[in-house]
């Protein structure tokens, strides 16, 4: 089945980096995807990394993929108070439809 | 702003009645998705249509139901509500079915609904 599981919390100082980790157990997972939810708003698509990539770098955002332990993360350089958010890990398997397959979301709190 | 679009922004209802969330998709995306977000189940797949056709069907009650209609948009209704239904209810677009990689979802604001 699938699962997906990110930590609850992360605390960081601004201008830290903050990185945030995912497990998932579905080795089918064909894309791997990053979301940030801010209070009162919608999921906003950060990025997002295909299977056979081990790195992905967007500005301040890298994601690593271990495919292998089945080990995404989110690092997010030179934190920002604005970064305060909700991000969720998700999980897409093309032999199960386009359906994403969320972990709980790790609330990350950015302190001045 | 993802281009998508939810109404209301939210409802508070009763148990038992019935309710009727609207979506519309991103101009171009022929897929919509319906996800519910509460606090014990987190994010959780309902239902995709694509182009007017159910594709995928997830968790979904059998109190729950959705169509699409010719004009793209979504509707997804909630009868018999229960206290238990109170969650946010996100609606998402993609391109097309969802197998290529520029099928990624975009979500709207969501549905904030209140049952008591």
């Amino acid at each position: 089945g699938e699962d997906v599981e990110q930590s609850l919390f992360l605390s960081v100082r601004e201008g830290d980096s903050s990185v945030i980790n995912c497990t998932y157990t579905d080795s089918s997972s064909t894309y791997l995807y990053w979301y940030k939810q801010e209070p009162g708003a919608g999921l906003q698509l950060l990025t997002y990394i295909f299977s056979n990539m081990d790195m992905k770098q967007d500005q301040r955002l890298t994601v690593l993929l271990n495919k292998k332990d089945k080990h995404l993360s989110l690092r997010i350089a030179d934190t920002q108070t604005g970064d305060s958010a909700i991000y969720f890990c998700a999980e897409r398997n093309n032999n199960a439809g386009n359906m994403l397959t969320f972990g709980g979301g790790t609330r990350l709190m950015v302190k001045p | 702003d993802s281009g998508v679009t939810q109404t209301p922004k939210h409802l508070i209802t009763a148990t038992g009645q019935r309710v009727t969330l609207r979506c519309s998709p991103r101009s171009g995306d022929l897929s919509v998705y319906w996800y519910q977000q509460s606090l014990d189940q987190g994010l959780q797949f309902l239902i995709q249509y694509y182009n007017g056709e159910e594709r995928a069907k997830g968790n979904i009650l059998e109190r729950f139901s959705a169509q699409q209609f010719p004009d793209l948009h979504s509707e997804l209704n909630l009868s018999s509500l229960e206290l238990g239904d109170s969650a946010l209810y996100f609606c998402a677009s993609s391109v097309a079915t969802g197998v290529r990689l520029s099928d990624t979802q975009y979500f709207g604001p969501g549905t904030r609904l209140t049952v008591l």
